[in-house]
């Protein structure tokens, strides 16, 4: 089975423009997180997806970060601009949450990351 | 939320027992213990998780206290592979699934 896809593996650009990152969660999964993690700051959660909405996205950092999930099988987290603190390596999880509960008590499933770098 | 701690560091010989620790002594009644490990920046490698009884699977074992404040992850017979960092944590469930990654134990197996 296709676990967690993540897409670019890497991304490399300049400070100020636009990044997107992908995520395709496991087949069947409902819902989806996206994490952050630096040296400093270790993993860190950024925004959690059930059923394609946003549940909790207490941990963006600022406006220039956005997260859709526009169907089951695809979210895309955004920076706009981007700038060199926002290096870091981004992951994406996902998990089957029963329908009509928020919580499951199942393992979430990581994809490789996105190591992305803003000069 | 309920917080763990962990040690930052452990060595353990390889073929040997490791036991790693963690303490979580808010944790409420309804939340897991999960465990998880992170190989140079892989994306962390789900290894077990229980609720109060000890579990074990092909990777490890999780003893769990009676009290639930504390729980220990096992690797019986370490490996060179099993180099990482682990970190424990706690489900929290008011509001959903998010987790809370500390800082966990970076676990060296020396040949």
């Amino acid at each position: 089975d296709a676990g967690v896809i993540q897409s670019p593996r890497h991304e490399v650009t300049e400070m100020g423009q636009e990044v997107t990152l992908r995520c395709k969660p496991i087949s069947g999964h409902n819902s989806l997180f996206w994490y952050r993690q630096t040296m400093m700051r270790g993993l860190e959660l950024l925004i959690y997806f059930n059923n394609n909405v946003p549940i909790d996205d207490s941990g963006m950092p600022e406006d220039r970060f956005s997260a859709k999930m526009p169907n089951a099988s695809f979210s895309t987290l955004k920076i706009q601009p981007s700038e060199p603190r926002d290096s870091a390596v981004y992951f994406c999880a996902s998990i089957l949450t029963p329908q009509g509960w928020l919580y499951s008590n199942q393992p979430q499933h990581f994809g490789d990351g996105t190591r992305l770098s803003i000069l | 939320d309920a917080k763990t701690t962990q040690p930052p560091s452990m060595d353990c010989a390889e073929g040997r027992a490791a036991n790693l620790p963690c303490n979580h002594s808010t944790i409420s009644g309804n939340e897991y213990v999960y465990w998880y490990r992170q190989i140079h920046s892989q994306g962390p490698q789900y290894i077990i998780h229980g609720l109060k009884n000890n579990e074990t699977n092909e990777m490890a074992s999780l003893i769990i206290t009676e009290d639930r404040k504390s729980s220990t992850l096992i690797l019986p017979h370490a490996t060179l592979r099993d180099t990482a960092v682990y970190y424990c944590i706690v489900s929290v469930t008011n509001t959903g699934n998010q987790f809370y990654f500390g800082t966990g134990t970076s676990l060296t197996v020396i040949p």
